[in-house]
């Protein structure tokens, strides 16, 4: 079975763009979240969807929204990006309340 | 605000070892709590999963125990490999939908052949 797949793996961007990133869960998962991850860091959590319902927002501006379509994959947008906003970005999905399974992530770059 | 704090910072012992690393969270208030390894610049994989109302869990050479009301958890690694190196991060849930984690800032452990 195929585990949770991020696009793209890499991308590099400049102040100012805007950014779509995607996420395809696990067969059956309908939970996803999105998690910023800075290098050195721990990852923080943005935001979460169950059932295409946003179920959680973490501490990031309104720059950052989210959405889950009815095959549960999901989409993160970032506008204005600023050159703090370059991290790792990791979508994870779960049945509910179970383990966490983490996709590899897209490394984004601001210039 | 829940705090996940991590010790040691990195770690690094000769393979055979059997090591203890420790989390400490500010809030008990927890719903669940989560071992997990990152590869360097991979995502995350769960180890283990601990509800909060269970004590510990074990799946091979791995045991994380939870004590909620003193804030605190630990993960042991009996017999330690170099495959073992990587970081480790611990993560605790604030609600019932299971998602929403705070992540302590990791242990990087290095295991010496």
């Amino acid at each position: 079975d195929a585990g949770v797949t991020q696009s793209p793996t890499h991308l590099i961007k400049t102040r100012g763009q805007h950014v779509t990133l995607r996420c395809s869960p696990i067969s059956g998962h309908k939970s996803v979240s999105w998690y910023q991850q800075v290098l050195g860091q721990g990852p923080q959590f943005i935001f979460q969807y169950y059932e295409k319902e946003e179920r959680g927002r973490g501490n990031f501006p309104d720059r950052f929204s989210a959405r889950q379509f009815p095959n549960y994959s999901s989409e993160l947008n970032v506008n204005a990006l600023l050159l703090g906003d370059s991290a790792l970005y990791l979508c994870a999905s779960s049945l509910r309340d179970e383990k966490l399974f983490f996709g590899s992530g897209t490394q984004l770059s601001v210039l | 605000k829940q705090e996940v704090t991590q010790i040691p910072a990195a770690l690094s012992v000769p393979e055979g070892e059997n090591l203890v690393l420790n989390c400490s969270f500010t809030d008990s208030a927890i719903y669940n709590l989560q071992w997990f390894r990152q590869d360097p610049g991979k995502g995350l994989t769960s180890l283990l999963l601990i509800q909060s109302s269970q004590r510990e869990q074990t799946s091979g050479r791995l045991n994380a125990s939870l004590d909620k009301s003193s804030g605190r958890s630990t993960l042991y690694i009996a017999a330690s490999q170099p495959g073992d190196s990587a970081t480790y991060l611990c993560a605790v849930s604030r609600d019932n939908y299971g998602q929403n984690f705070v992540f302590g800032p990791g242990t990087r452990l290095s295991v010496l052949p």
